[in-house]
């Protein structure tokens, strides 16, 4: 069980707007900064959204964040088959002194 | 450019050692928090530990605290990750990541390319 509560898994058609969640407390998102993580099969995860909203360069305009009270958001627009992957969100907790993970949600590109 | 590259996995039998390096390039390391971030086969991302830019502060998660140890070299830009009485639930792909400031509490914005742990007899 994790801390973060993010949907196991997600589903969009080429072109189409989708957003996943990322649900947690006010000791984790309540309280610190927010970042998003992608993780293509087989490959190492990938910064795509940190302090809650902002985008790394190389980051495509596609991908947004956004943060309100214990809730976190990552859009994502435009979707193409190269954004099918597993999204993960982060964010300290400073009741446990750890950096919590959500689940991660599985992103299928009909 | 940064660079993190890891080296030290290995199959290892319960109860044993291990240690992970992950050799660090393209920034000013002694600036910058670095964590320990594992994955189970089939599983989601698991943080570790994470250590301060001067090495002065230290965190780790409960699975691992007593039994795991991280530290840096800062005149070698390299962290490890001291891994004593491992057990089979810490099979996993562990990454090396750096953090996006000097504080242990912020996330990561460049990783490792993971090294593969396996605890079996």
């Amino acid at each position: 069980q994790s801390v973060l509560t993010q949907p196991p898994s997600t589903s969009g058609t080429p072109g189409q707007r989708v957003t996943i969640s990322c649900s947690g407390s006010n000791s984790n998102i309540g309280g610190n900064y927010v970042y998003w993580y992608q993780q293509l099969p087989g490959a190492a995860p990938k910064l795509l959204i940190y302090r809650n909203s902002q985008r790394p360069s190389g980051v495509p305009d596609r991908f947004s964040g956004s943060k309100s009270a214990t809730s976190a958001s990552l859009a994502i627009s435009g979707l193409r088959s190269e954004d099918e992957a597993d999204y993960y969100c982060a964010a300290w907790d400073d009741s446990l002194n750890d950096e919590v993970f959500g689940g991660g949600t599985k992103l299928t590109v009909l | 450019e940064v660079q993190l590259l890891q080296s030290g996995g290995d199959l290892v039998q319960p109860g044993g050692s291990l240690r992970l390096s992950c050799a660090v390039s393209g920034f000013t390391f002694s600036s910058y928090a670095m964590s320990w971030v594992r994955q189970a086969p089939g599983k989601g991302l698991e943080w570790v530990t994470s250590i301060s830019g001067s090495g002065g502060t230290t965190y780790y998660a409960d699975s691992v605290k007593g039994r795991f140890t991280i530290s840096r070299d800062n005149s070698k830009n390299t962290v490890f990750l001291q891994m004593n009485s491992l057990r089979a639930e810490d099979t996993a792909v562990y990454y090396c990541a750096k953090v996006e400031s000097s504080s242990a509490w912020d996330g990561a914005d460049y990783w490792g390319q993971g090294t593969q742990v396996t605890v079996s007899s």
